[in-house]
């Protein structure tokens, strides 16, 4: 069955430095997301990609964060600066079609900032 | 702010009851609405979806929608120890994204 891939599982970063999230949605997926979890709470929209452009960010995705699909397969997700508030589970989803919410998730990728 | 609210639980119930998980939801324009069951520390999935008000049934599962009283439902009918995760209901907010509750802890107990 096709899943969506994220890398890495957990990751562990001082504060202030950058962090590369990286997923790989299903392939035939047009459709792609970041949500977040900090532990204990709901899962918050980050942002949605299409067609190689941002098509909705929350006030959550500011000029700290950013997304690329740098190749046909991945989808990244960048955090400049991380603080601590920024410990959090980070999902990615895929979906394939627009204003759906049937999103295919990933197992997740823990960040940790200390 | 638009919100999705659901009773925190825990919400303990013996194998082989019926289940009932409730959400309630503000934005009254919302056309879409999902429950995804989360176990913990790991993602989310997608259980159930739901467009039109009544019922949807999908196995032992089945959605309930009230647009009128702005509240979804789901239940779990022959309720398994495997189903003991956590229920997010889920709204799409029409501008491609989801706004989830804060999710129900069902506990199945043998």
């Amino acid at each position: 069955e096709p899943e969506v891939t994220q890398t890495p599982s957990h990751q562990v970063t001082q504060m202030g430095q950058e962090v590369i999230l990286r997923c790989v949605p299903i392939s035939n997926h047009l459709y792609f997301y970041w949500y977040r979890q900090i532990l204990g709470q709901k899962v918050e929209f980050l942002v949605s990609f299409y067609n190689n452009e941002i098509s909705e960010k929350s006030e959550i995705f500011d000029d700290q964060f950013s997304v690329e699909r740098p190749d046909g397969s991945n989808f990244t997700l960048k955090i400049r600066s991380t603080k601590l508030e920024d410990s959090a589970m980070y999902f990615c989803a895929s979906s394939e079609e627009a204003d759906t919410g049937e999103l295919f998730f990933g197992e997740g990728s823990r960040l940790t900032v200390l | 702010q638009k919100e999705v609210e659901q009773n925190s639980g825990p919400l303990s119930v013996p194998e082989g009851a019926i289940a009932s998980l409730n959400c309630t939801y503000s934005d009254r324009v919302s056309q879409s609405f999902f429950w995804y069951r989360q176990y913990s520390g790991k993602s989310p999935e997608l259980i159930m979806s739901i467009y039109s008000n009544g019922d949807k049934e999908d196995g032992r599962f089945t959605a309930q929608l009230n647009k009128a009283s702005q509240y979804v439902s789901l239940l779990i009918r022959d309720s398994q120890p495997s189903d003991s995760a956590t229920y997010l209901c889920a709204v799409n907010d029409g501008y491609n994204k989801l706004i989830f509750g804060a999710g129900t802890r069902l506990a199945v107990h043998p």
